[in-house]
């Protein structure tokens, strides 16, 4: 087990569709990260929780929702995508909150949600 | 604001030979510095990290990487690489808060 658990590990959805990704975490961390990962690009910061209150939002489109309901959880809705959106996506959490995120720097990630879009 | 590059973007090498993972970074501030590594199909997991103690970072796995603040530098090596090293490697660099930045990753791949 790797201690961050991602629910589906695929997901093929058309563009009418919602849809809703899940992480949980089994580490006691206080911080929970989404990242978007597609092919030959950098990995992308989307949201950012820490104790469960969004800490940073880089800009991401509306059609993407997160929701943190407690410290082990955390959803991103998705509803009205568009081809371009199809990646995997990453969760992941650390102990630190982002006081001291650069400190302690360690994040553990879930293994994704690979998302295609028709 | 900071930056990572990760100058090649794939990396061969034959089983039992040395790898070199080079990285390059930019940062306003004294950086922490990370390598992650990403097996096909999984998330990424932490090689080694350096947070201003010493230069040479030992990792998992036979791994370590040196922080060179005269270059700018904190390339990932091994003396002998394994089949089960071939992967995805990211050096990422964090400064305040949560801006930490991923470079584009190197796909290693080991022959036999």
């Amino acid at each position: 087990e790797t201690g961050v658990t991602q629910t589906p590990r695929h997901l093929v959805m058309g563009m009418t569709n919602k849809k809703s990704l899940k992480c949980e975490q089994h580490l006691g961390h206080n911080a929970m990260y989404w990242y978007k990962q597609s092919a030959k690009k950098p990995l992308e910061l989307m949201f950012v929780y820490s104790l469960e209150e969004r800490v940073e939002n880089n800009s991401v489109p509306s059609r993407f929702s997160p929701e943190c309901p407690n410290s082990s959880h955390l959803f991103l809705h998705l509803h009205t995508l568009q081809p371009e959106d199809s990646a995997l996506y990453l969760c992941a959490s650390s102990q630190g909150t982002s006081g001291d995120f650069a400190n302690t720097g360690e994040l553990f990630f879930g293994e994704g949600s690979r998302l295609t879009v028709l | 604001a900071q930056s990572v590059t990760q100058l090649d973007s794939h990396v061969s090498v034959s089983e039992g030979t040395p790898v070199l993972l080079r990285c390059n970074y930019s940062s306003s501030y004294s950086p922490s510095l990370f390598w992650y590594v990403q097996h096909p199909n999984k998330g990424l997991q932490l090689l080694l990290k350096y947070t201003s103690a010493a230069t040479l970072v030992k990792g998992i796995n036979g791994f370590e990487a040196e922080f060179k603040k005269s270059e700018t530098s904190f390339h990932l090596t091994k003396p002998s690489a394994h089949m089960s090293d071939a992967a995805e490697y990211f050096c990422v660099v964090s400064g305040i808060g949560n801006d930490m930045r991923f470079g584009a990753g190197t796909r290693l791949t080991v022959k036999p």
